[in-house]
């Protein structure tokens, strides 16, 4: 464990608030990712970021928005217009595509609660 | 279209029997598929890639290219292996990860 951490692993918002999620990693990776974790439908990827000042919708954009200001840092913030946002949100980090070594690496994941 | 398939919401199993858990794939190109596996409280962890050929904790998979399949393998099952096991293709341009929506494996007594 470690290399890629998240805050906070619990976290409660209201109604129409925004929240963000923070994920960061000493891994030296390139690539960072979030996916959202629901029972029964695996993980789906919502933003990913190849490089610095750099980032894609994923397949679950909507309502959610990222930056890539650090190479350690993919900042998460869940908007109120994300009809949904209780779920199990993981963060990933991997070299940059191109070769066979690219294996994602995984955070703990940050539970969020809309009350 | 990409896509992963597991069949298997739950497979639950006696310790000591086979174990199968099945990953079908849709992938126009050549794949390169994965296993991983989230213990109970732990992080999601790779378990084994197709192109490594590898043994890990007495489970294989093999692809299957006609079939388009990647299902992961243990003759003898153990209570440890109880986790969420998720099959995973390597596609697109960008090379992202698609994964299946997972297979709960509970080893019984």
């Amino acid at each position: 464990d470690g290399g890629i951490t998240q805050s906070p692993k619990y976290l409660f918002r209201k109604e129409g608030q925004n929240v963000t999620l923070s994920c960061e990693q000493n891994l030296n990776h390139d690539a960072m990712y979030w996916y959202r974790q629901d029972p029964g439908q695996g993980l789906r990827l919502i933003y990913y970021s190849q490089i610095v000042n750099d980032f894609q919708k994923g397949d679950i954009a909507e309502g959610y928005s990222v930056s890539r200001e650090k190479k350690e840092s993919f900042p998460l913030t869940v908007t109120s217009a994300q009809k949904n946002p209780t779920a199990f949100y993981l963060c990933a980090s991997s070299y940059n595509r191109g070769g066979f070594n690219n294996e994602q690496f995984f955070g703990p994941g940050t539970r969020l609660t809309v009350l | 279209a990409q896509r992963v398939t597991q069949p298997e919401k739950l497979l639950s199993v006696f310790k000591g029997a086979p174990v199968e858990l099945k990953c079908n794939y849709s992938y126009s190109g050549s794949p390169e598929l994965f296993w991983y596996v989230q213990y109970s409280r732990q992080r999601l962890q790779l378990l084994l890639r197709h192109i490594s050929r590898e043994s890990i904790k007495g489970f294989t998979a093999d692809l299957n290219k006609g079939e388009t399949s990647f299902h992961l393998k243990k003759p003898f099952a153990q209570e440890e292996d109880s986790a969420m096991y998720y099959c995973a293709l390597r596609g697109g341009s960008q090379g992202n990860l698609i994964f299946g929506k997972g297979t709960k494996l509970s080893v019984k007594p």
